[in-house]
């Protein structure tokens, strides 16, 4: 079964510093990747998709296909950035996804 | 916009008790998806249905039934709780395979004693 990994549980940066959340995934193949994110006290949401190729919130991914990641960046930290990111990979059309255990980002101000 | 649904937010239960959980969603999805949370760990999907009338399991389904008689609705059943059971359920739909997110509903906090 594929695996998604996200590395740290914690990550605590300060307000206008980069953030870069890792994710790793053991997939060989072409998968649907996507960063789910859930701020305090609201649902899990959708923050973007690879295949989009978009920049949302000022966020950021890559799909490294050589390196099997898709790590989430961010130039300039914002204080309501600070969330749970989960990394999450589909690979079949049912639409399943496999998530990573998620990252904590604190932006202290 | 009311999404997806889930009922009850809170349940604790007596070990041995059974209990259903609701979803529904009112985006006309073909496809529903159960994930449990256990905490500092990601999700895992236990069932999922892509249309009335079709489910399968996901990646832990047992001591879980799921059914789905209409697009709507999508409940999901504990038979006998245990306390390895006490999680965090999420349920969730999409519209389509594989490129179209899935939209969540808030949770259900599930204890059981």
């Amino acid at each position: 079964a594929q695996r998604v990994t996200q590395p740290e549980k914690l990550l605590s940066v300060f307000k206008g510093a980069p953030v870069e959340l890792k994710c790793n995934h053991s997939y060989s193949g072409s998968p649907e990747l996507f960063w789910y994110v859930q701020y305090s006290r609201q649902r899990l949401q959708l923050l973007l998709r690879h295949i989009s190729r978009e920049s949302i919130k000022g966020f950021t991914a890559d799909l490294n296909k050589g390196e099997t990641s898709f790590h989430l960046k961010k130039p300039f930290a914002q204080e309501e950035d600070s969330a749970m990111y989960y990394c999450a990979l589909s690979v079949n059309a049912g639409n399943m996804l496999t998530f990573g255990g998620g990252t904590r980002l604190m932006v202290k101000p | 916009n009311a999404g997806v649904t889930q009922t009850p937010k809170f349940r604790i239960l007596k070990i041995g008790q059974s209990m259903t959980l609701q979803c529904t969603q009112d985006m006309n999805h073909n496809y529903m998806y159960w994930y449990r949370q256990d905490p500092g760990m990601g999700l895992k999907l236990i069932y999922y249905s892509v249309g009335a009338g079709i489910t399968d399991k996901g990646e832990v389904p047992n001591g879980y039934n799921v059914s789905r008689s209409t697009t709507e609705d999508f409940p999901l059943r504990l038979e006998l709780a245990a306390p390895s059971q006490t999680s965090v359920y999420f349920c969730a739909s999409s519209s389509a395979p594989s490129t179209q997110p899935q939209h969540f509903g808030d949770g259900t906090r599930l204890s059981i004693l």
